[in-house]
């Protein structure tokens, strides 16, 4: 069965440095992938979506690639900020379901003054 | 609406109680998912409503849990003789539901559902 993998301990970084969080998949080759912002109390917010024929995707200071061939994406986000601290999750369809998700776990990050 | 409207954003309970969840979607959006978050854990995929398509019922976790969605609108979730273990938010997504948008989902801000 398709399985998503994200770092489960919080990455903790001072403000300034660059963040990069990793999300893995096995057993399948979406489309697509998305990654999404959740604060505490709150739904997800959609930030960028990547598709299979693209290796990066920029907006702002945030930069996401997908390397179909490892099975990984990873997501950026430089000149870090106190603000950028949250949990961030990664999605892909579900295999044979285009507009179905499958949500990783998340990575909470923390940045640091 | 501006969003996606869940209410109520809590519900405390007994066991074995019935709660009703309801979810208002973006206005013009076909799609509408519910899913649940355990404390600390990622997002469990409950049902999926598409159009006037059949929903996807595939994630529904019992017999207990059911929803409904009115044409492309509103939708409520249902949990029946309500257990502690199904304590957890509830969340509600809706999306175009287009093919070629990559299906971007926005959520509401959730309803945490307490069993005692």
């Amino acid at each position: 069965s398709q399985k998503i993998e994200q770092n489960s301990e919080a990455l903790n970084i001072q403000e300034g440095k660059t963040a990069t969080l990793t999300c893995n998949y096995t057993n399948y080759s979406p489309a697509y992938l998305q990654w999404y912002r959740q604060d505490p109390g709150r739904g997800p917010v959609f930030l960028l979506l990547i598709r299979e024929n693209e290796k990066e995707k920029r907006k702002e200071r945030l930069k996401v690639t997908f390397d179909t061939t490892l099975k990984q994406s990873l997501f950026h986000i430089t000149a870090s900020q106190p603000a950028d601290s949250a949990t961030y999750l990664c999605a892909l369809p579900f295999s044979g379901g285009y507009n179905k998700l499958i949500f990783g776990a998340g990575t909470r990050l923390a940045v640091h003054p | 609406g501006a969003g996606v409207s869940q209410s109520p954003s809590n519900k405390v309970t007994e066991k074995g109680k019935d709660v009703e969840l309801r979810c208002d979607p973006i206005s013009g959006h076909t799609a509408l998912y519910w899913y649940r978050q355990r404390l600390g854990q990622g997002l469990e995929f409950l049902i999926y409503f598409q159009g006037n398509s059949a929903p996807d019922k595939s994630g529904l976790p019992s017999d207990r849990f059911s929803a409904e969605r009115t044409g492309e609108s509103v939708s409520t979730l249902t949990i029946q003789r309500t257990q502690q273990e199904d304590s957890a938010v509830y969340l509600c997504a809706s999306s175009w539901g287009r093919e070629g948008l990559g299906n971007i989902q926005y959520f509401g801000a959730g309803t945490r559902l307490s069993v005692l």
